[in-house]
């Protein structure tokens, strides 16, 4: 069983410059979620794919912006780097029978950004 | 809305006590709760988990949780602390949207 891999693991951008990070999700999950770690917090939700469409989107605004492809791998996307921006970007994936999530998040290892 | 607080940021133990890492929740709807831990430079893994089932949930590595919901508490514990707990343990519920709300995070020290 192939577990959660995300690329790349680290990246250094400059402000106002824009970032694709990737997510291959667990063998036979067909939800993709994405969060965002900043330093010392815990994760924050960006947002969730099933079937290829967003299906819940946490307090980011429209800079921040995904895409899950037919074999459930996603990207996430972020325009205009702030500062603030830089933390660990975790991907988790998940089989979810509908309604409210009773299941387990699988975590990748992150995508850790640098914006400089 | 559904919301997680854990109390203590930083949570030292020595070697073979008692670890109680504590967790408060709020939630409008019945909550499904979680503790993850990480460990450094890896991503969540989950210990363990509670929906609407036994109270009492164990999980892998020695540690279990109650939910008591008189309390709004889902605190986990473990009875004797190993080296190899030393991470950082997140306590989340659940919510509508099928998003899952984290809390700010205990990071747990193991003292030899």
């Amino acid at each position: 069983e192939t577990g959660v891999t995300q690329s790349p693991t680290h990246l250094i951008k400059t402000r106002g410059q824009q970032v694709t990070l990737r997510c291959s999700s667990q063998s036979g999950h067909n939800t993709v979620s994405w969060y965002q770690q900043a330093l010392g917090q815990g994760p924050q939700f960006i947002f969730q794919y099933y079937r290829e469409e967003e299906n819940g989107r946490g307090n980011f605004p429209p800079r921040f912006s995904g895409l899950q492809f037919p074999n459930y791998s996603s990207e996430l996307n972020v325009n205009a780097l702030e500062l603030d921006d830089s933390a660990l970007y975790l991907c988790a994936s998940s089989l979810v029978p509908g309604g409210r999530s009773t299941g387990e998040l699988f975590f990748g290892e992150g995508s850790r950004l640098t914006v400089l | 809305a559904q919301s997680v607080t854990q109390l203590g940021s930083h949570v030292s133990v020595s070697e073979g006590a008692l670890v109680l890492l504590r967790c408060n929740y709020s939630s409008s709807v019945p909550p499904y709760l979680f503790w993850y831990v990480q460990y450094p430079n890896q991503g969540l893994q989950l210990l363990l988990k509670y929906t609407s089932a036994a109270t009492l949930v164990k999980g892998i590595n020695g540690f279990e949780a109650e939910f008591k919901k008189s309390e709004t508490s889902f605190h986990l514990t473990k009875p004797s602390a190993h080296m190899s707990d030393a991470a950082e343990y997140f306590c989340a519920v659940s919510g509508t949207g099928n998003q899952f709300y984290f809390g700010t995070g205990t990071s747990l020290t193991v003292i030899p």
